[in-house]
């Protein structure tokens, strides 16, 4: 019974194309973050939601559009995906959103743009 | 240069060795956060720090907020405690506030031979 599930676990696409990521977590936690891992491994935060509001937008291009529907669902959509968008995509959740609290992370979808 | 630095950037240790990584952060921070991620791709948090020491089995991790400065031991290392670790910092006020930040450092490999 999986806590942060994200699908799909692998994506390959074609340049320009859109596609989505779904995530959603059955921890009852408040907050959902998205993060990217670049070919480097380096993570860095994309977005942050708490109970469906956003609240972490680190400067990511606008062709990245996070949508909660709920506080168990964190999706991202990318419009025109461009080869620079290749990496590992996680998803993570968290009880609060002031970082006193562990995450809990999904096992991440490799994208890779062709 | 990062805001957040790990030391070493590789490590090898023969099984058995007692094993320190460090983390080292120039900004202030609400919380400093340990985390393995494994060779499949895989991220467990390990810890939430934000003062003091925690231990879990044969990790501990300690945090010293005037130095800025947190590492991370692990007791008679294991081949299967290979991965990398990585520190991330939140960074920002105690308030939820939409300039709150998470900050990755570069992470640190560990390799445990038998």
């Amino acid at each position: 019974d999986t806590a942060v599930s994200q699908t799909p676990k692998y994506l390959v696409t074609q340049m320009g194309n859109d596609k989505s990521i779904k995530c959603e977590q059955n921890l009852g936690h408040d907050t959902m973050y998205w993060y990217k891992q670049d070919s480097k491994k380096f993570l860095k935060i994309m977005f942050s939601y708490n109970n469906k509001e956003l609240i972490i937008n680190e400067t990511v291009p606008n062709r990245f559009s996070p949508k909660s529907p709920d506080k168990a669902h964190l999706n991202l959509h990318i419009n025109s995906l461009e080869l620079g968008d290749s990496a590992v995509y996680f998803c993570a959740s968290s009880q609060g959103s002031v970082g006193n609290y562990g995450y809990t992370f999904g096992s991440g979808t490799r994208l890779t743009v062709v | 240069k990062n805001e957040v630095e790990q030391s070493p950037q590789n490590l090898t240790a023969q099984e058995g060795e007692f094993i320190t990584i460090n983390c080292s952060y120039s900004v202030g921070i609400s919380a400093l956060h340990w985390l393995q991620q494994h060779p499949g791709g895989g991220i467990v948090s390990l810890f939430m720090l934000s003062s003091g020491k925690k231990k879990h089995g044969r990790l501990i991790a300690t945090i010293n907020i005037q130095e800025k400065h947190s590492s991370l031991h692990i007791t008679a290392s294991h081949p299967r405690d290979s991965a990398v670790y990585i520190c991330a910092v939140r960074s920002g006020g105690y308030m939820k506030t939409s300039y709150d930040k998470v900050i990755f450092g570069p992470g640190t490999s560990l390799s445990v031979i038998p």
